[in-house]
């Protein structure tokens, strides 16, 4: 199945800083990269998502661009917030047979820093 | 908004003990998730329904894990006997349509086995 890599583990920034966040998978037929933000003790929830259908997608602070040659994909958040700590998580969609599967990483503690 | 509801919210039992974990998706969502999460990690599929049917259970600890969606709407999962190595967050998500849409998470029960 899918094998997705999520670095680095922890980050901190100054807030006003901006952060970045990788990951990478292995089947290069997953078509759907979901990034999912976790406060402590609550639900994961979606902040943005990208298809393999193009290579870069922007919601305010937030954007995601995938590079399906390299099979990476990036989380960007500009002008960080003390509100932005979390855990982010990406995924990425197994392929077919699989029927919607998401594979997450590890997950990156981000810590914002006022 | 609709959120996709679990009950209970914590679990605390004794090794070899019986538990039971259930959710509710959002109204006319067709395909709901069970998920694990171990403290530090992503979540990692345990098995997925399409309407009332099973159509990923490849990660299922069948010895000791069940999971059913008698009449396509709530889902139950149990555990028999509970291991020591169980003790984890169980995420109920749910999507709307064919798999592969937005998945949206429940706020998760935490099992802990003493």
């Amino acid at each position: 199945g899918e094998n997705v890599e999520q670095h680095p583990s922890t980050l901190s920034v100054q807030e006003g800083d901006s952060a970045v966040i990788k990951c990478t998978y292995s089947d290069s037929a997953s078509n759907y990269f979901p990034w999912y933000k976790q406060e402590l003790g609550k639900r994961p929830q979606l902040i943005i998502d990208i298809r393999s259908n193009v290579g870069e997608k922007k919601d305010q602070r937030i954007a995601v661009t995938l590079n399906k040659t390299a099979k990476h994909f990036s989380l960007h958040i500009t002008e960080t917030q003390p509100e932005d700590s979390a855990v982010y998580f990406c995924a990425a969609k197994g392929r077919g047979s699989t029927l919607g599967r998401l594979y997450f990483g590890r997950g990156t503690q981000l810590t914002v820093w006022p | 908004e609709a959120e996709v509801a679990q009950s209970p919210r914590y679990k605390i039992t004794e090794k070899s003990q019986a538990v039971a974990f259930w959710c509710d998706p959002i109204s006319g969502h067709a395909t709901l998730y069970w998920y694990r999460q171990i403290l530090g990690q992503g979540p990692e599929l345990l098995v997925q329904f399409q309407d009332e049917s099973v159509v990923d259970d490849s990660q299922l600890p069948k010895d000791r894990f069940s999971a059913e969606r008698l009449k396509g709407v709530d889902s139950t999962l149990k555990i028999q006997p509970a291991e020591l190595g169980d003790s984890a967050m169980y995420l109920c998500a749910s999507s709307l349509g064919p798999p592969g849409e937005t998945q949206y998470f429940g706020p998760g029960t935490r099992l802990l086995v003493l």
